[in-house]
């Protein structure tokens, strides 16, 4: 079994939409999470960290519930600029995990 | 700061060459990942180091594999005899224990 399982989508939501992904991981040593952003050809990029009470930074919302292993990233009113590969990232011991990413591309 | 810098970023050589791909992690991150991405089995960790120690090499595909850092602000990742199935984007990260930072990628091709 995977140690992150991602919905791999695609996704193609209009301008404006909310669009949610889902995340589940297998170890319930997991220390930290993250969701890391990745455009077409480029390097993944920290979006967000995930944190037990729940974030949110401007359109996005990150949860994580531990007892069901599952972490969430919401996007409010998306924007063509959300078009990316969105990834789940566990860190158990110092090593980190990646989903498999899930694609998302927001029409005009 | 830079960010983690890679080199180079593209690589085109023919089956059998050795490669060389190098990293150099942000100052002060005292964990250093190697990472190779593909289509097919997405972002996949080969091995890391920890103050320039291998920790886990657990991912490293096979024996033409080596990695090496031999000091904080170098490393490197290299293939010897490459082969096809090697092409990949082979991306470094660097981090201090929380979240990672990754450098631009190498991208590799090898015919």
């Amino acid at each position: 079994r995977k140690e992150v399982e991602q919905d791999p989508g695609p996704f193609n939501v209009p301008e404006g939409a909310t669009v949610a992904f889902n995340c589940t991981y297998s170890n319930s040593a997991s220390q930290s999470f993250f969701w890391y952003r990745q455009d077409c050809r480029k390097e993944p990029k920290l979006l967000m960290s995930v944190y037990s009470s729940g974030n949110e930074d401007g359109r996005f919302t990150a949860q994580l519930n531990r007892a069901s292993q599952y972490i969430s990233l919401l996007i409010r009113d998306s924007k063509l600029s959300d078009s990316a590969t969105y990834l789940c990232v566990v860190n158990v011991g110092n090593q980190f995990y990646f989903g498999t990413g899930t694609s998302l591309t927001v029409i005009p | 700061d830079a960010g983690v810098i890679q080199s180079p970023r593209h690589e085109v050589t023919e089956m059998g060459q050795e490669v060389t791909l190098r990293c150099k992690p942000i100052s002060g991150h005292d964990y250093l990942f190697w990472y190779r991405q593909t289509m097919m089995r997405g972002l996949e960790l080969l091995i890391y180091f920890n103050n320039n120690v291998p920790i886990d090499d657990s991912g490293m595909p096979e024996d033409r594999f080596s990695a090496k850092m031999p000091n904080a602000s170098f490393s490197t990742l290299k293939i010897q005899p490459s082969e096809p199935r090697d092409s990949a984007v082979y991306f470094c990260a660097s981090t201090t224990g929380d979240e990672q930072y990754f450098g631009p990628g190498t991208r590799l091709t090898v015919t």
